[in-house]
């Protein structure tokens, strides 16, 4: 059972381009959720998204950030005009639809590094 | 909004015990989620406690008092490649959103 998918693994970006972040959840895995890494920082959580859904984007810039989860194909999160401050890990992780202490086992993908330059 | 506090460093030998405290405020607490990070690597779910007492999973147990707002992770038998990041993350706030919110890790150092 394939794990969480991200794409691509490493991504460099001039200031003011745009960045696209792929994220497939493991089979069977209806929740989606997109977190950024600083180093030596812990995941700040960015959105939660279901199929079709943004259940929760109070993590989110207001500006130039912008996530979907499509009916088909990947959750993909895109950073339009980045800047150097965008520069970071960008991490994945699914979760699976059923209730009780499972919901909040989440897992991560291998991560998308983002450098502006 | 919510809180986490972890020592930054511990260090430990290998064979030993050592427990990695966590101390949260947060509103609307739901549960506190362990999760390991080694270098350059994604986060890997350990334990989750929504209750009050010491969780095991083998060599790993994770604790919680919700009346301290407190709990620990506590890994025994440690082995070289139990060096790694642990995170201490508990549910994020209102609107029954199931995002985590992450303290900023503890990094622990196995010395032969």
């Amino acid at each position: 059972n394939a794990g969480v998918m991200q794409n691509p693994r490493h991504l460099v970006r001039r200031r003011g381009q745009e960045a696209r972040l792929r994220c497939s959840p493991m089979k069977g895995h209806s929740h989606v959720y997109w977190y950024r890494q600083l180093p030596e920082e812990g995941l700040k959580f960015m959105v939660y998204l279901q199929k079709e859904n943004i259940i929760d984007e109070s993590g989110m810039p207001k500006e130039r950030f912008s996530a979907e989860f499509p009916k088909e194909g990947p959750s993909i999160l895109r950073i339009q005009q980045v800047v150097r401050g965008d520069s970071a890990a960008y991490f994945c992780a699914s979760s699976p639809p059923v209730f009780g202490a499972r919901r909040y086992e989440q897992y991560f993908g291998p991560g998308t590094r983002l450098t502006v330059t | 909004g919510q809180s986490l506090e972890q020592p930054s460093e511990v260090t430990a030998v290998e064979g030993a015990i050592v427990q990695i405290n966590c101390t949260y405020q947060t509103s609307g607490f739901y549960g506190l989620s362990w999760y390991q990070q080694h270098d350059g690597g994604a986060p890997t779910f350990l334990s989750y406690n929504a209750l009050d007492g010491l969780e095991e999973t083998g060599r790993f147990s994770s604790f919680l008092s919700r009346s301290d707002s407190y709990g620990y992770l506590l890994l025994q038998e440690l082995q070289m490649k139990d060096s790694a990041s642990y995170f201490c993350a508990v549910r994020s706030s209102g609107g029954g959103a199931d995002g985590l919110t992450f303290g900023k890790g503890t990094h622990l150092i196995i010395q032969p």
